[in-house]
This record gives structure tokens, C-alpha cells and sequence, in this order.
């Protein structure tokens, strides 16, 4: 079954520590996201990629990092630097044509103690 | 700076009633409007305009674009309790490459 996953499903941290949420898809698809959802807020962008060794940040990408070595996988490292890390992030995929339909992950819930 | 605008943001209403979800948009370069549904965790696509004056129908589900005054509804006729969910506004930007803004989402809560 082609989808996108994420884990883990929720992740507990301390501050002053670095955390890697994964997100992989196998739906072959070129662009790749990560969203922050606050409540109220919905969906704010952290960093996007297009294509494989490329990624762009979002409107929120201060404190966050992402590496895109592989088309398939788009983790996001949340880190001490990010003030107010506790929400949920949710990764999602696209094919990156001209229509840009995505497809989500079932998100990450991240609380830091 | 571009911004997608949903209202209202929360809704009560009574299973068989009839609901209109608003969402405005100030984007440049636009290219696609996109709802989405999210009931617990990940959102589900719904529809996708791209242009003005044709309505989408899915079911009870319907929405259309009217790209002059920058702005869609989306419709929902006779709902049920299974409607209860946070429906999401997006409009895809052509930044030459691919980048969606998100509205804040209407939560709407259908009562038995």
C-alpha cells in the first residue's frame, strides 16, 4: 500500500534537547513538508523540499532543520534553539506537478517536559 | 504577504442542517484552492478549483471559486455527526516551485 508514515506517534523531550521526528512515503512523490499545527492556527510551514538534496524554509523554519538525502525520506530535527517546540507536526507529500494535492502523515505529537 | 482567511472559525450546528464554510484569500501568483478535512489527525483532501464559477460536488460536499473576488465556499447539505471535524482552507501558490498556505480552519461540530 503506497502512504506516507510518520513516528513516532508521540515523543516526549526535555528542554535543551535535540529531536528527530522521521517521516518517510513510498508514493514516489517529489516534494515533500512539514507543517506545525497549533490549536487555532492551523497549519503553518516549516521547511518544504522539491527535489532530493534541496530544501526551502518555511514561514516558522527558525529553531528547526531538515536534510533530504533520499526522495523517500524528509526527517525533521526539532532543536534547543526552537523556543516553543510542544505541537503537532505533521509531514506531508506531493507529486509536484502542476496540481499540488497532498497527501499527510498521521503526525507526530511532540511535548516537551 | 500572502494569507488565506477562514470564517467562521468554529460552528455548532444540528444534525440535518445546511452549512456554509468561507474561506478568503490575498495570494500572489495563485494557482489552486484546496480543501481539506482533518477529523483527528492527518487532513484529507476534499476538493481542489482552479477555476472560477465550477462547482466541485463529492456526496452532500460542494465548493466553488470565485477567483475575481478571491474567495470559496464550501458547502455541506443535511449533515450528520460524522461531518464533526476541522475543515481546512489552502491555496497553492506558483512561487516557482510549490508552496500552500493554509487557513486557520473552521471546526465544525455537528450535534445528534
Amino acid at each position: 500500500d503506497g502512504g506516507i508514515t510518520q513516528s513516532p506517534k508521540y515523543l516526549f523531550r526535555k528542554e535543551g534537547q535535540n529531536v528527530t521526528l522521521s517521516c518517510e512515503q513510498n508514493l514516489n512523490h517529489d516534494a515533500m513538508y512539514w507543517y506545525r499545527q497549533d490549536p487555532g492556527q492551523g497549519l503553518r510551514l516549516i521547511y518544504y523540499s522539491q527535489i532530493v538534496n534541496d530544501f526551502q524554509k518555511g514561514d516558522i523554519a527558525e529553531g528547526y532543520s531538515v536534510s533530504r538525502e533520499k526522495k523517500e525520506s524528509f526527517p525533521l530535527t526539532v532543536t534547543s534553539a526552537q523556543k516553543n517546540p510542544t505541537a503537532f507536526y505533521l509531514c506531508a507529500s506531493s507529486s509536484g506537478r502542476l496540481y499540488n494535492e497532498q497527501f499527510f502523515g498521521p503526525g507526530t505529537r511532540l511535548t516537551v517536559l | 504577504e500572502d494569507k488565506v482567511v477562514q470564517s467562521p472559525l468554529s460552528l455548532v450546528v444540528h444534525e440535518g442542517d445546511t452549512v456554509t464554510l468561507n474561506c478568503s484569500y490575498e495570494v500572489t501568483n495563485f494557482r489552486s484552492l484546496l480543501w481539506y478535512k482533518q477529523e483527528k489527525k492527518a487532513p484529507t483532501f476534499l476538493f481542489m478549483l482552479t477555476s472560477s464559477g465550477i462547482e466541485k460536488k463529492s456526496g452532500r460536499l460542494s465548493s466553488i471559486l470565485d477567483k475575481k473576488e478571491l474567495f470559496s465556499i464550501l458547502n455541506i447539505t443535511a449533515t450528520q455527526t460524522g461531518d464533526s471535524a476541522i475543515y481546512l482552507c489552502a491555496v497553492d501558490a506558483d512561487t516557482g516551485g510549490f508552496k500552500t498556505i493554509f487557513g486557520a480552519g473552521t471546526r465544525l461540530f455537528v450535534k445528534a
